[in-house]
Parts: structure tokens; C-alpha cells; sequence
């Protein structure tokens, strides 16, 4: 079956860049289905941050996309999440998702947390 | 504030019904189709709920979903103690251009 594994740094400075993998086994990212990244703070609910398209098409929420990118790379089956200038309210559980017209198939998610 | 308002806390008793709201607007749920997550604690959130009313395979059927205008309510139906878990709801929306999550319904079986 298809499965996501988050990989990140787990701890980050505050003003630093995060960068996030996800891995996808069961299933080609090149065959088609989109990708997305969702993040989850502590102790709050879930904030969509960005999806993309096999074809490389992207879609960003507005509220971040002036300091997010998202990525893929197809040889190795995997997709990524770049975030730049952290601060401490990007503190959250990071889970990658695939993405039909809902999120179908999660990871276990990644927690991230930014210190000053 | 979420775009999508659901009722931060539901609770019932074993056996019971429970209803979760889900409002919206012409931009999201008035326009595409509705889908509910649930999320067991300490847990990933899990799709519970696609296309407004359908079960992905392994789902319990009482758990049914339905949507009317800009509202989708996610019905629990012979409430269970394993139902005790986070609710969400999410759906795109065309004026945001991207997928929004309710704020989430934290459901207790009393």
C-alpha cells in the first residue's frame, strides 16, 4: 500500500531555513496524484500549506506563500518542503500528504520546533 | 479564524447520536465536495470521509457525511469510545485558491 515518511531536522533556529522530505514507497509520485505538506501546532488544528501536482504545477496558501516552496523529484520518488525565515509560530507537527480532491494517504508527521 | 466554522467541542453518551457542523461558504463547501478527517490522539489525522458522503474502505458505516448549500454535517451514529478523537473537515475553496481545514470538533464520549 502506499505509505509517506516525513524526514526533517527536528529542531531549527529561529530565522534559519527549514527543510522538509517526504518519501513515498507503494506508489510513483510520476504516475500521477498531487502532493501536499499540512502542518499541525501544538495543541491546535491543521493548517494546509501547499500542494503539487506530478506535472510540477504548484498551489500555496496565501498566508505563507511568500516564505514556502514546494518541490518534487521523481527519480527518487520524493517531495519537499522549503520554509524560510522560521520563527517560533512555525513550531508544529509537519505531515505529508497525497492528495486526490482530499487527503487520502498521510504520514506520521514530523515535529519541528524553532528556537530563538 | 478558520474558513470553515465547526463547534469547538460534541459529546455524548455510548449508543448515542452525535451531530458535528460544518458552515462554509459559496467558495468552498458551496462549490466543491466536503471531506471529514478524524484524528485519534497522539495520532495523524485519517480521511473518514470523501466526496461529502462516501466511506473509504476500513470505515465504520456509522460515520456518514452529507451536505446541503454551504453546509456539511458529519454524522456519528452508535457513538463508541474509540470514536473519542479530534474532527475535521476540509474542503477547497476558490476565493483562497488552495484547501481549508475547519478549526477542528473535539469529540468526548461521556
Amino acid at each position: 500500500q502506499v505509505q509517506l515518511q516525513e524526514s526533517g531536522p527536528g529542531l531549527v533556529k529561529a530565522s534559519e531555513t527549514l527543510s522538509l522530505s517526504c518519501t513515498v514507497s507503494g506508489y510513483s509520485i510520476s504516475s500521477g496524484y498531487t502532493w501536499g505538506w499540512i502542518r499541525q501546532p501544538p495543541g491546535k488544528g491543521l493548517e494546509w500549506i501547499a500542494n503539487i501536482h506530478q506535472s510540477g504545477s504548484t498551489h500555496y496558501n496565501p498566508s505563507l506563500k511568500s516564505r514556502v516552496t514546494i518541490s518534487l523529484d521523481t527519480s527518487k520518488n520524493q517531495f519537499y518542503l522549503k520554509v524560510i525565515s522560521v520563527t517560533a509560530a512555525d513550531t508544529a507537527v509537519y505531515s505529508c500528504a497525497r492528495y486526490g480532491h482530499e487527503f487520502d494517504v498521510w504520514g506520521q508527521g514530523a515535529m519541528i520546533t524553532v528556537s530563538s | 479564524q478558520s474558513v470553515l466554522t465547526q463547534p469547538p467541542s460534541a459529546s455524548g453518551t455510548p449508543g448515542q447520536r452525535v451531530t458535528i457542523s460544518c458552515s462554509g461558504s459559496s467558495s468552498n463547501i458551496g462549490s466543491h465536495t466536503v471531506h471529514w478527517y478524524q484524528q485519534l490522539p497522539g495520532t495523524a489525522p485519517k480521511l473518514l470521509i470523501y466526496g461529502n458522503n462516501q466511506r473509504p474502505s476500513g470505515v465504520p458505516d456509522r460515520f456518514s457525511g452529507s451536505k446541503s448549500g454551504t453546509s456539511a454535517p458529519l454524522a456519528i451514529s452508535g457513538l463508541q469510545s474509540e470514536d473519542e478523537a479530534d474532527y475535521y473537515c476540509g474542503a477547497w475553496d476558490d476565493s483562497l485558491n488552495g484547501y481549508v481545514f475547519g478549526a477542528g470538533t473535539k469529540v468526548t464520549v461521556l
